[in-house]
């Protein structure tokens, strides 16, 4: 089974600029998660869809915003981007349950300027 | 709200040497709980996860944990480390149920160094 992946792997956008990012899970995962990790704050959950509802959220703010599609990759979208917002964004895909392992791509590294 | 706490941002062993890497959690119920290993420009691996059964719980590569409820702790080893166990180690928690299911809260990670 091919592995969760992330598209694209490496992104560089400019303070005030908007992007999205991909996941695709999984076959046959329903769960789609997403983490942001950063140096100073670690690895920080922001959200998580199941069945193309959001199911829980973490505290970002409401720049940050996702959905999922009906074969359920996923996608993030960060609006007026910060400096802040330079991170590695980590998404994982796990069948449904809590106790189910989740797998994780091997993240978008996003820089801004 | 839950938390991790790993104690030992970096942690560092002689080849051949135990491993033991500390992590305690707070929570009122006992969640469910994780440990993955980073290695450098990659993603998260799960090494193993506790989720009620078994308190001693065995993973990948040579690694286990014991849960402990009355110490709240879940510390990971591994008997004799080898040069490719050097990563970066997170401890996770997810609660059993209600708010915040499905979400890991991680800990800040310990960096494990290992020397020939």
């Amino acid at each position: 089974k091919a592995g969760v992946t992330q598209t694209p792997r490496y992104l560089i956008k400019t303070r005030g600029q908007q992007v999205t990012l991909s996941c695709s899970p999984i076959s046959g995962h329903r769960s789609v998660s997403w983490y942001q990790q950063t140096p100073g704050q670690g690895l920080q959950f922001l959200f998580e869809y199941f069945s193309e509802t959001q199911r829980n959220k973490g505290n970002f703010p409401g720049r940050f915003s996702g959905r999922q599609f009906s074969n359920s990759r996923s996608e993030m979208n960060v609006s007026t981007l910060e400096l802040g917002d330079s991170a590695l964004y980590l998404c994982a895909s796990s069948v449904a349950e809590s106790t189910d392992t989740q797998y994780f791509g091997p993240g978008t590294r996003l820089t801004v300027l | 709200a839950q938390s991790v706490t790993q104690l030992g941002s970096h942690v560092s062993v002689s080849e051949g040497a135990l491993v033991l890497l500390r992590c305690n959690y707070s929570s009122s119920v006992p969640p469910y709980l994780f440990w993955y290993v980073q290695y450098p420009n990659q993603g998260l691996q799960l090494l193993l996860k506790y989720t009620s059964a078994a308190t001693l719980v065995k993973g990948i590569n040579g690694f286990e944990a014991e849960f402990k409820k009355s110490e709240t702790s879940f510390h990971l080893t591994k008997p004799s480390a080898h040069m490719s166990d050097a990563a970066e180690y997170f401890c996770a928690v997810s609660p059993v149920s209600g708010a915040g299911s499905y979400q890991l809260t991680f800990g800040k990670g310990t960096k494990l160094s290992v020397i020939p």
